[in-house]
């Protein structure tokens, strides 16, 4: 069967700090992956997404970035942290478009 | 996307059956809808997805009238571990060639014993 992983679950850094977020999709091949931000009291945002290695596509202009350096992982990375920064971040993985996704635990990053 | 509308909060008690509505009144031909349930701390899980009429499954059944610019996921005998935030999406099919879901605010339903 197929797990996801996020680590770490929670992570408290001072602004202006970088950030490394990592995610990993096993039992599947060439997912489609995602990384996500829920600010409290709202709902997900789309950050990244990928379809394969190398191949990161954005979808809000923001101090993030994202990698993928092995088919089954997924980095979301800043050099530098903002408060808005703060949040609930999700990875998710797809087999392909016609399933639905599936959600990682979370990280939770509080930047102060 | 097609823009969803959801009440932002609902109570229930326990036992009883919720139903919560969902208004998309601009949704494409081609566009699905699906309900995803979020526990507090949690990524969201899929629950339900359906194009139109009636769709059921162990967890809960979709409806959808014909004109599809809403759909009402009812929610059968309800439990305290059903408290969740309930979104509703409308898009591609499990969310299309790029997976992109839309997530609004949802809705916060609360089940009390």
């Amino acid at each position: 069967s197929q797990t996801i992983h996020q680590w770490p679950a929670t992570l408290v850094q001072p602004v202006g700090s970088p950030l490394s977020l990592e995610c990993t999709v096993e039992g599947t091949s060439n997912p489609n992956l995602y990384w996500y931000r829920q600010a409290a009291g709202r709902g997900l945002q789309l950050l990244f997404y990928s379809v394969g290695i190398g191949q990161i596509s954005s979808e809000v202009p923001q101090n993030l970035s994202a990698s993928r350096p092995q088919d089954r992982q997924f980095i979301l990375s800043s050099k530098k942290l903002l408060l808005s920064d703060s949040g609930f971040y999700l990875c998710a993985w797809q087999e392909n478009p016609y399933n639905e996704q599936f959600f990682g635990p979370g990280t939770r990053l509080t930047v102060l | 996307l097609a823009k969803t509308t959801q009440p932002i909060s609902m109570d229930s008690y326990e036992g009883q059956e919720v139903n919560i509505t969902c208004s998309h009144n601009n949704i494409a031909t081609n566009d699905y809808i699906t309900w995803y349930q979020q526990f507090p701390s949690q990524g969201p899980r899929f629950i339900i997805q359906g194009y139109k009429t009636k769709v059921t499954n162990e967890v809960a059944s979709l409806f959808i009238p014909a004109d599809r610019k809403s759909s009402t996921l009812s929610l059968p005998r309800v439990s305290l571990s059903d408290t969740a935030v309930y979104y509703c999406l409308v898009g591609l099919r499990y969310g299309g060639s790029q997976g992109n879901l839309i997530f609004g605010k949802g809705t916060k339903l609360s089940v009390k014993p």
